[in-house]
């Protein structure tokens, strides 16, 4: 298996720019999930979906972020408009069930910095 | 709200050496608890999960035990290797299907 796949793995953009990651969880994983990670805060949960349907977004910052899962293979996030303080690391993860049962598998994240 | 701590923040130990990585949480009622390993410039990787139910889990040369009633996690690495470098951190899920992280152990293991 390819394991989470993100897309890209660095971005870099001025401020007032669309943003949008990509990922692609494990086949047969059924919940997805987006984290940002940054010096100051830690690993942050911004959305997770179970089923392709959105069930918790209330890690989302604020409305200048969205995310979709249009099917059970990919997931988006998009920023617009990006600012400097969006500069962190987004990681996507994906597991069998959603619940706190199973792993996480993690991707290998977008390196986003915002000019 | 739930809230994670570890301890030490780095550790820098000689190789062969036992070492042991502490993590703390604020809510007993957690669902399971799960150490990740994190290399620089890349993805967590899951080593171990311990539902709630269960004192400790091993695999190879790591153990994790957990104490819910006390809100604490520890870490066992045994006969440390350089490359075991990484960051560590443990993830405290909940009933509503999250994890909250604690903000990592940098561990250096020197050849």
């Amino acid at each position: 298996d390819a394991g989470v796949i993100q897309s890209p793995r660095h971005e870099v953009t001025e401020m007032g720019q669309e943003v949008t990651l990509r990922c692609k969880p494990i086949s047969g994983h059924n919940s997805l999930f987006w984290y940002r990670q940054t010096m100051m805060r830690g690993l942050e949960l911004l959305i997770y979906f179970n089923n392709n349907v959105p069930i918790d977004d209330s890690g989302m910052p604020e409305d200048r972020f969205s995310a979709k899962m249009p099917n059970a293979s990919f997931s988006t996030l998009k920023i617009q408009p990006s600012e400097p303080r969006d500069s962190a690391v987004y990681f996507c993860a994906s597991s069998r069930s959603g619940g706190s049962n199973e792993k996480l598998f993690f991707g290998s994240g977008t390196q986003l910095s915002v000019l | 709200k739930q809230e994670v701590t570890q301890i030490p923040a780095a550790l820098s130990v000689p190789e062969g050496e036992n070492l042991v990585l502490n993590c703390s949480f604020t809510d007993s009622a957690i669902y399971n608890l799960q150490w990740f390993r994190q290399d620089p410039g890349k993805g967590l990787t899951s080593l171990l999960l311990i539902q709630s139910s269960q004192r400790e889990q091993t695999s190879g040369r790591l153990n994790a035990s957990l104490d819910k009633s006390s809100g604490r996690s520890t870490l066992y690495i045994a006969a440390s290797q350089p490359g075991d470098s990484a960051t560590y951190l443990c993830a405290v899920g909940d009933y509503g299907q999250n994890f909250v992280f604690g903000p990592g152990t940098r561990l250096s293991v020197l050849p």
